[in-house]
């Protein structure tokens, strides 16, 4: 039973770049969620999708968009890259994410340097 | 307002000893709570949840608890080994209409000591 499972695992940009991380779910489940990791920190919710469609959303800029395709798996695109925006991207995937109390299960993450 | 609060934020303990970890959260109306451990360069494990109808849970040497009154939840390890250093978060959900998202505290590093 594959786990969540993200690509590419290192990356490096240029600023003002644009960047798409993919991310395939766990095995039935359909509701994908992207955190942002930084260094010493937390992961920040940046959005949720299911069904196709952007359920709920962090406090995160609109250079910051995704999409879920019909069979679950999702991207993450970020636009206009900053520095600031170098980061662990982490995908999540759980079951019926707008209901609440599914366990979530994190991928491996996206490492994103952007110079 | 939407926060997750997590102490402390590093631990060093003897090996074979326990470890406690708290945190608070804001939103009474959260009912699901995880424990994640991350690895370095890797993406956060969860090792133990609980949700809000119990107010403990345990697995093995690992166990929650969980105070709504006091909106506050603690994850204990017994026996801690070295494979038991990480650095430890916890969680929250937040509910809305269509949606519910996770949020997390800001980490405890948990080193133990041979």
């Amino acid at each position: 039973d594959a786990g969540v499972t993200q690509s590419p695992t290192h990356l490096i940009k240029t600023r003002g770049q644009q960047v798409t991380l993919r991310c395939s779910p766990k095995s039935g489940h359909d509701t994908v969620s992207w955190y942002q990791q930084a260094l010493g920190q937390g992961p920040q919710f940046i959005f949720q999708y299911y069904e196709e469609e952007e359920r709920q959303r962090g406090n995160f800029p609109d250079r910051f968009s995704g999409h879920q395709f019909p069979n679950y798996s999702s991207e993450l695109n970020v636009n206009a890259l900053l520095l600031g925006d170098s980061a662990l991207y982490l995908c999540a995937s759980s079951l019926r994410g707008p209901f609440s109390g599914n366990t979530i299960y994190f991928g491996e993450g996206s490492w994103l340097t952007v110079v | 307002g939407e926060n997750v609060e997590q102490h402390p934020s590093t631990l060093s303990v003897q090996e074979g000893d326990s470890a406690v970890i708290k945190c608070t959260y804001s939103d009474s109306a959260s009912n699901y709570f995880p424990w994640y451990k991350q690895e370095l360069g890797k993406g956060p494990q969860l090792i133990i949840d609980i949700r809000s109808n119990v107010g403990e849970k345990k697995d093995q040497r690992i166990a929650v608890t969980l105070n709504k009154t006091a909106k506050h939840f603690s994850l204990h390890i017994t026996e801690t080994q070295p494979e038991d250093s990480a650095v430890y978060f916890c969680a929250a959900n937040l509910l809305y209409s269509s949606a519910s998202k996770i949020i997390f505290g800001s980490g405890t590093r948990l080193s133990i000591r041979p």
